[in-house]
Formats: C-alpha cells, structure tokens, sequence
C-alpha cells in the first residue's frame, strides 16, 4: 500500500513568518493529494488539495506544490498568523473508486504572536 | 459547517457495553467513511461504504460492526471494547471516485474504562 511521512512533526515560528510542512509517499499512482487542518477539538478541515496534473495551486496565504518525480509534495503558509496554529495532515489518494486516502502522522504548527 | 454530524460527542463506557456511534450527512455523497484517531498516530481507516455497500475493512477486529442503511446515514456498533479503543472515531463522507475530497465530522471520543 502507500506510506506517507510527513516533517517535521512539531513547528513553530514567529506571526508574519512563513511554515513549510514537507511530505513523501511512495506509490508513483497516487494522483491526489489534500491537505487538513484539525484545530484542537474540532474536525479536520480541508484547507487546499492538489492534483497530479499541475505542479503549484495556491489560495491566498497557503500554497502547495507538488513534485511527481521526488514524490514530494509541500504545504506553504506565508504571513503566519496565531490562529494558523492547529496540527497539519498530508494525505495522498491512489485514484481507486474506493476514495482511500492515506494520512501523515501530522504537524503541531504553533504560531507565536 | 454542518454537513456531516456526528453524535454522540463524548462517550464513557465499560468494556463490558454496548453502545452505537451514529453518522449523517447532508452533501449528496455516496461514500462514507469511519476512522480512528489516536494520539501521535496517523488517521487510520476503518471501514468505507461505497453506495451503502462495504467495501474496505481494514482489519478491524470484530468488536466494530458498521452499519450503513442508506447513503446518508452510518452506524459504528461497539461491544465488549478494550482500553486501547480508547480514541476519537471521525465519520467523513465524499463522492464516490478518485480524487474526491473528504469531508469530516466532529468525531465521537470515545472512553473506554
């Protein structure tokens, strides 16, 4: 099946700096790759999600790029603000009809005012 | 956002119980998931239902039996649990196909004495 690792495992940065949170997987047909974030209590919450078909997509401070060669793909926040602060999931999907995404183990992203 | 409720939101129970976790969701979708989520480990799926039909069980032991009478609606019946089932279980729902977003529920965490 496909392994999906994810680093760091905790970050913490200065509010206006940028955090990058870095994944790999291992399966070259996993052709999906979301991204949550879970505030703690609450729900996971899709933030962004990118196909295989393009390499960036970005929506306002958070972008991710995607590289199909490495089998990396990464999620960029730029000007940070507290309430950025929740724990971050990758995930990446095989392209079966079953919809089974497998998950990273998660970034505690901390954003200091 | 409200499309998917899960209930109860707390659960307490001994390991000798029987208890039901209920999911609904009001998206139109047709794939419902329930996963595991413990500290410091990766989401974990447990079961999908694809158009009410069960296709993945991801070697879940036999004390989890879902239900899922239509497409809307899921069920995750509990008995005679260990305290290592202690966890918070997230129902999530999408379309059906690949790379198809997951929506999730608040989750049920879930206390086993």
């Amino acid at each position: 099946g496909e392994n999906v690792e994810q680093h760091p495992s905790t970050l913490s940065v200065q509010e206006g700096d940028s955090a990058v949170i870095k994944c790999t997987y291992s399966d070259s047909a996993s052709n999906y790759f979301p991204w949550y974030k879970q505030e703690l209590g609450k729900r996971p919450q899709l933030i962004i999600d990118i196909r295989s078909n393009v390499g960036e997509k970005k929506d306002q401070r958070i972008a991710v790029t995607l590289n199909k060669t490495a089998k990396h793909f990464s999620l960029h926040i730029t000007e940070t603000q507290p309430e950025d602060s929740a724990v971050y999931f990758c995930a990446a999907d095989r392209g079966s009809t079953l919809g089974r995404l497998y998950f990273g183990r998660g970034t505690q992203l901390t954003v200091w005012p | 956002e409200t499309g998917v409720t899960q209930t109860p939101r707390h659960l307490v129970m001994g390991m000798t119980n029987k208890k039901s976790l209920k999911c609904e969701q009001h998206l139109g979708h047709n794939a419902m998931y329930w996963y595991k989520q413990s500290a410091k480990k990766p989401l974990e799926l447990m079961f999908v239902y694809n158009f009410k039909e069960q296709t993945e069980n991801n070697s879940v032991p036999s004390r989890f039996s879902p239900e899922c009478p239509n497409s809307s609606h899921l069920f995750l019946h509990l008995h005679t649990l260990q305290p290592e089932d202690s966890a918070l279980y997230l129902c999530a729902s999408s379309q059906t196909g690949s790379n198809q977003p997951q929506h999730f529920g608040d989750g049920t965490r879930l206390s086993i004495l």
